[in-house]
């Protein structure tokens, strides 16, 4: 199957500061891309949809000034928590469909604010 | 109501059982189902995906659709205890994006 990396899959990070993650589609071209969170013990939740060459979609009451998305070209898209708190700590994982619509999903980024 | 209902679990059987895994949605609008298993810690891993009722299988794998009862099961023969794994199920429309299961944590057992 295709290969959807991430980067990096650990970060810690200061309260009030900001961290990127990046989404890389390895063998494939993604013109679109999806976001997640995930809390410890629960499913995914779908936090936005990365558009390459146009803005991001972001599902009901996720903040968009807060969680900033850039689909800079086919292949990556990245995620950028600004002035993170403790309450985002958690487990963001991107995917992206291949050509057949099979949906592949990164390995995770887990993000710790102190 | 959700969108998608999956037991949580915890399920746990023995090596070798055949396991059973359902989902039950209520918007008509799904047409493609999916099942992932999930590592601790871990991004969730493509395990069936399938468009139309029936089944699918594929190894020690079978996916079963049932549009008409808006019911998808996931059955794991002969279980190892390298399956234990959270397993999410996953539809969507047309659009690609997903809604998921909570998914079912699964044990299994020497």
């Amino acid at each position: 199957g295709a290969v959807v990396s991430q980067h990096p899959s650990w970060v810690i990070c200061k309260s009030g500061t900001s961290v990127k993650i990046e989404c890389r589609s390895l063998d494939f071209q993604a013109t679109t891309m999806f976001w997640y969170r995930q809390f410890p013990k629960q499913s995914l939740m779908l936090m936005a949809t990365s558009n390459e060459g146009s803005k991001a979609t972001y599902e009901q009451g996720v903040e968009k000034d807060k969680f900033l998305i850039n689909h800079a070209s086919l292949t990556l898209s990245t995620l950028t928590v600004t002035s993170a708190h403790p309450e985002d700590s958690s487990f963001y994982i991107c995917s992206a469909p291949d050509r057949n619509d099979e949906q592949y999903f990164g390995p995770g980024t887990r993000l710790t604010v102190t | 109501q959700k969108e998608v209902e999956q037991d949580p679990g915890p399920l746990s059987v023995p090596e070798g059982a055949i396991v059973s895994l359902n989902c039950t949605y209520s918007n008509s609008a799904f047409q493609y189902f999916m099942w992932y298993r999930q590592y601790s810690r871990k991004g969730p891993e493509l395990l069936m995906y399938t468009y139309s009722s029936g089944n699918k299988e594929d190894g020690r794998f079978t996916a079963q659709v049932d549009k008409s009862s808006k019911y998808i099961s996931l059955f794991i023969r002969d279980s190892q205890p390298s399956d234990s794994a959270t397993y999410l199920c996953a539809m969507s429309g047309t659009a690609s994006k997903l809604t998921f299961g909570t998914g079912t944590r699964l044990q299994v057992t020497l």
